[in-house]
């Protein structure tokens, strides 16, 4: 079946300090990727997405990058700020059924 | 606005005491799905409805039932709740097509508590 793997955390981090959390996905066919973050006391937010392999999702200063050949997703931020600080969830659809990674907790400190 | 209502947001009652969390898209989505969320395991599928009168299993369907009658509401069901089933619940609704890769829009959760 599907499944995807998060970087443990929690991960603690200064401001303006460089962000990476991984994500690699097994998937029986050819999925859909996505990062969702979830602020405190909120329900998910889709963050950024890419539907296929060498896509580049992108957004409020995240990347990632859909990598077929390394069955990745990393998500990355060069500056991260306070207002980061959230759990950060990796996901993959594939044919209707998405399924999601542990979670990844992001505190950034002033 | 576009959004994903539930209700209640928070829940504790007692093992054997049936109840359901309604929730309700104002989107006219086809595709909608409840999620579990517990520590160290992320979200898990209970159920997922892709259109009225068709649900099916995800990956954690025991000891839930869903209905979908309406297009727009998609209550979860718990008809004898037992403490392995205090979590946090997310509702989501997405557009849905063949292969879709619309993202869902989740509701803000639901926080039940099963003494």
């Amino acid at each position: 079946g599907n499944s995807v793997t998060q970087m443990e955390g929690p991960v603690t981090l200064s401001e303006e300090a460089f962000l990476t959390i991984n994500c690699t996905y097994t998937a029986t066919g050819y999925p859909s990727l996505f990062w969702y973050v979830q602020y405190p006391g909120e329900g998910l937010q889709l963050l950024l997405k890419a539907t296929k392999a060498d896509d580049k999702g992108s957004n409020k200063g995240f990347e990632a990058t859909y990598r077929k050949e390394t069955t990745s997703f990393h998500l990355e931020k060069g500056s991260v700020q306070v207002s980061d600080s959230a759990v950060y969830f990796c996901a993959l659809l594939d044919d209707y059924k998405l399924s999601f990674g542990a979670g990844t907790t992001v505190t950034v400190r002033a | 606005e576009a959004q994903v209502t539930q209700n209640p947001r928070y829940l504790i009652t007692v093992t054997g005491k049936k109840l359901t969390v309604t929730c309700s898209q104002n989107m006219n989505h086809e595709y909608m799905s409840w999620y579990r969320q517990d520590p160290g395991l992320g979200l898990r599928q209970i159920y997922y409805s892709m259109n009225v009168e068709v649900t099916d299993k995800g990956d954690v369907p025991e000891g839930y039932k869903v209905s979908r009658k309406e297009k727009r509401n998609f209550p979860l069901i718990l008809e004898s709740p037992s403490p392995n089933q205090t979590s946090l619940y997310f509702c989501a609704s997405s557009l849905a097509g063949p292969y879709s890769n619309q993202p869902q829009h989740f509701g803000d959760g639901t926080r039940l508590s099963i003494l």
